[in-house]
């Protein structure tokens, strides 16, 4: 079945570093969708991408969708510790069933 | 508008019962999804409805069963529970299946001893 491979699991930095989550799928997406769980928390929706190549900004977020629509990532610059959470993609099959199937997490912790 | 809720909030339930968590949105959302999270396994899919009337198995359906007799409600019944169903369950619900923002409720904490 389809599978969503997210990397790493566990990501540990200090306040103002660089942290980048890579979303790789086995078969071609029609959408990616990015969420975010702080501890204790539900998913939230962050973005969702849907054409080849696309390129998304949130203030110090950003996301891509690859070319072969197999792969994302998300990249937050000079993190800061509100990022602390666990970052979740999640994607679609091209021309399959209409089920969301989540990543495993990229946990984040940010050192002050 | 309280959006997608779930009920209870956490249970601690003997192993052998039968529980059945609520979940119910007032969004009118067509897709409802039942999921489980466990440490290290991220969110796993349990079953799916698309629109009211159908449901379809995701990739953790064994000893689970849902419901969809209407837009609103998505119950999921554990028939027997096991330790191995100890687990946070979301339900989520969007517009439309796969393609739109999901939203999540808060959680279910069951604990099957």
């Amino acid at each position: 079945g389809q599978q969503v491979m997210q990397i790493p699991q566990y990501q540990h930095v200090q306040e103002g570093e660089d942290f980048t989550t890579y979303c790789n799928s086995s078969t071609t997406l029609s959408n990616i969708q990015w969420y975010k769980q702080r501890p204790g928390g539900h998913p939230v929706f962050l973005i969702q991408l849907v054409k080849s190549g696309e390129v998304k900004k949130q203030k110090r977020l950003t996301f891509q969708f690859g070319e072969a629509k197999k792969n994302s990532s998300l990249h937050i610059t000079a993190t800061q510790t509100t990022d602390v959470g666990t970052y979740f993609c999640a994607g679609r099959t091209q021309g399959g069933s209409e089920k969301l199937v989540f990543g495993k997490g990229t946990k984040l912790t940010v050192n002050p | 508008i309280a959006g997608i809720t779930q009920a209870p909030t956490s249970q601690i339930l003997a192993a052998g019962r039968r529980m059945t968590l609520r979940c119910t949105q007032d969004m009118r959302h067509n897709a409802m999804y039942w999921y489980r999270q466990d440490l290290g396994l991220g969110l796993r899919l349990i079953h799916y409805s698309n629109t009211a009337g159908t449901t379809g198995k995701g990739e953790v359906p064994d000893g689970y069963s849902v419901s969809r007799a209407n837009t609103d409600d998505f119950p999921l019944t554990l028939a027997s529970a096991v330790p191995s169903q100890t687990s946070v369950y979301f339900c989520a619900s969007s517009v439309e299946a796969g393609n739109t923002e999901a939203f999540f409720g808060q959680g279910t904490r069951l604990t099957v001893v």
